[in-house]
């Protein structure tokens, strides 16, 4: 069965610095694709970044970047320059292929604090 | 811009009771989802349809059922609500075409007394 593994409930980081956001995945499908989701306070759930199984490169989206290692199964998020609006929960999620739909499903979340 | 929308932002329901969460997309997409987010939890998923009529169980399908009739509504049903029911219900589509994506509802709030 597929599995996404959050293992940090919280992290905080200083204003301006980066933080990395553990992600871990498990799936014996070989065409899959990661997401990370950004959830505020308000509750909508906002895109970040995304990348293909086959992508030969880690995809980056302005300050966010996904260092994702096959091999390991991981899929860290990179957030450069912390701001304090980057305060929220975020969320990894995977996807698989296939004919019988394309199952989507999320980890527990990182709450990630910026201190000023 | 793309929307999804839930019929409700927020539900209140008495146990036992059949509860229908509505999902309409204008995005032509074929992949929907029902998610339910606990606090500690993330999002787990109930269930998904790649097509109408279609549907899959995701992790949590107990005590749930969905229905697909046209490509663009998804509904959840609570065939009879119960208080481990309360939670936040989202649904979500996914775009696979050019730059993948998931698009989210606004999330409907139920709870269940």
């Amino acid at each position: 069965a597929q599995k996404i593994t959050q293992t940090q409930p919280g992290m905080f980081v200083q204003e301006k610095e980066a933080v990395t956001l553990d992600c871990t995945y498990d799936t014996s499908d070989p065409s899959y694709g990661l997401f990370w989701y950004k959830q505020p306070s308000s509750g909508e759930m906002i895109f970040l970044i995304y990348q293909g199984s086959y992508d030969q490169q880690n995809a980056t989206e302005g300050r966010y970047s996904l260092n994702f290692q096959k091999a390991r199964k991981s899929a860290n998020l990179v957030i450069s320059a912390s701001q304090l609006g980057d305060s929220a929960m975020y969320f990894c999620a995977m996807r698989e292929g296939g004919t019988g739909g394309f199952k989507t499903i999320f980890g527990a979340g990182t709450r990630l604090f910026v201190k000023a | 811009d793309v929307k999804v929308t839930q019929s409700s932002r927020y539900l209140v329901k008495r146990t036992g009771e059949k509860v229908f969460l509505e999902c309409v997309q204008d995005m032509d997409h074929e992949n929907m989802f029902w998610y339910r987010q606990d606090p500690g939890l993330g999002l787990r998923l109930i269930y998904f349809s790649y097509d109408v009529k279609m549907k899959e169980k995701g992790d949590i399908p107990e005590g749930y059922s969905v229905s697909r009739e046209k490509k663009e509504r998804f509904s959840l049903i609570l065939e009879s609500a119960s208080t481990n029911q309360t939670s936040m219900y989202l649904c979500a589509t996914i775009r696979l075409s050019g730059h993948t994506e998931a698009f989210f509802g606004q999330g409907t709030r139920l709870t269940v007394v």
